[in-house]
């Protein structure tokens, strides 16, 4: 089935080692997001790809990068983790003129 | 820069009562989504409301969106426990575009039998 689908599902890191998360789609969908959704708090989008078109949030931090090398796979790449990035982070994509988005599963961040 | 208000944040009612979840937007906006996230769960898509009175129902949801107003309702006719979870509401930050949702704070509904 066409899916998004997030590696690891969980993963833990220290504090300031950097972490790679991966987001993968098979819905050819041209638009990815990242967003953080911290603990009982809602999802707030951290960046996202229109294609090769890179559009950062302006309150997102330096320490969070991305990288869409083809259509398929999108990654957050956290440089330097501190405590307060633990969060879930969920991959999301969108294509045509109602522009759902369409989430993956989510991958949950401990740091420690 | 937009804001999305949902009201109540939290409701805890009983099996078999109506209720209506409400969603206001600080911009002009068409397109408006529910989601329903369960605990330590990622966002399951509900409806997606893409014109001033639009209404979608799916079992014991209904949605509606009245773009003039920028509110949208998400109601709840005769709960079940199923139900309970928590729900947010998401606008499009250009209103019209792909940049990305804006969601509100979520309602964490508890349906008690």
């Amino acid at each position: 089935d066409a899916m998004v689908i997030q590696n690891p599902r969980y993963q833990v890191t220290q504090f300031g080692k950097p972490v790679t998360l991966s987001c993968s789609q098979t819905l050819n969908h041209n638009v990815m997001y990242w967003y953080q959704q911290k603990s009982s708090q809602a999802p707030k989008l951290l960046f996202h790809y229109y294609d090769k078109d890179f559009n950062n949030e302006a309150d997102t931090p330096d320490n969070f990068q991305s990288r869409r090398p083809n259509t398929s796979f999108c990654f957050l790449d956290i440089r330097s983790p501190g405590l307060g990035d633990a969060a879930m982070y969920l991959c999301a994509t969108s294509a045509g003129w109602s522009y759902e988005q369409y989430f993956g599963p989510g991958t949950r961040l401990t740091v420690t | 820069e937009l804001k999305v208000e949902q009201n109540p944040l939290f409701l805890s009612m009983q099996e078999g009562k109506n209720y209506t979840i409400y969603c206001n937007y600080s911009t002009t906006s068409d397109r408006l989504y529910w989601y329903r996230q369960d605990p330590g769960k990622s966002l399951e898509s509900l409806f997606v409301l893409l014109s001033n009175g639009a209404v979608k129902q799916e079992g014991r949801l209904m949605a509606s969106l009245d773009t003039k107003a920028r509110l949208s309702t998400l109601h709840i006719t005769a709960a079940v426990h199923d139900l309970s979870a928590t729900y947010f509401c998401a606008v499009d930050k250009s209103g019209g575009g792909a940049d990305g949702l804006t969601f509100g704070k979520g309602t964490h509904l508890i349906i008690q039998p």
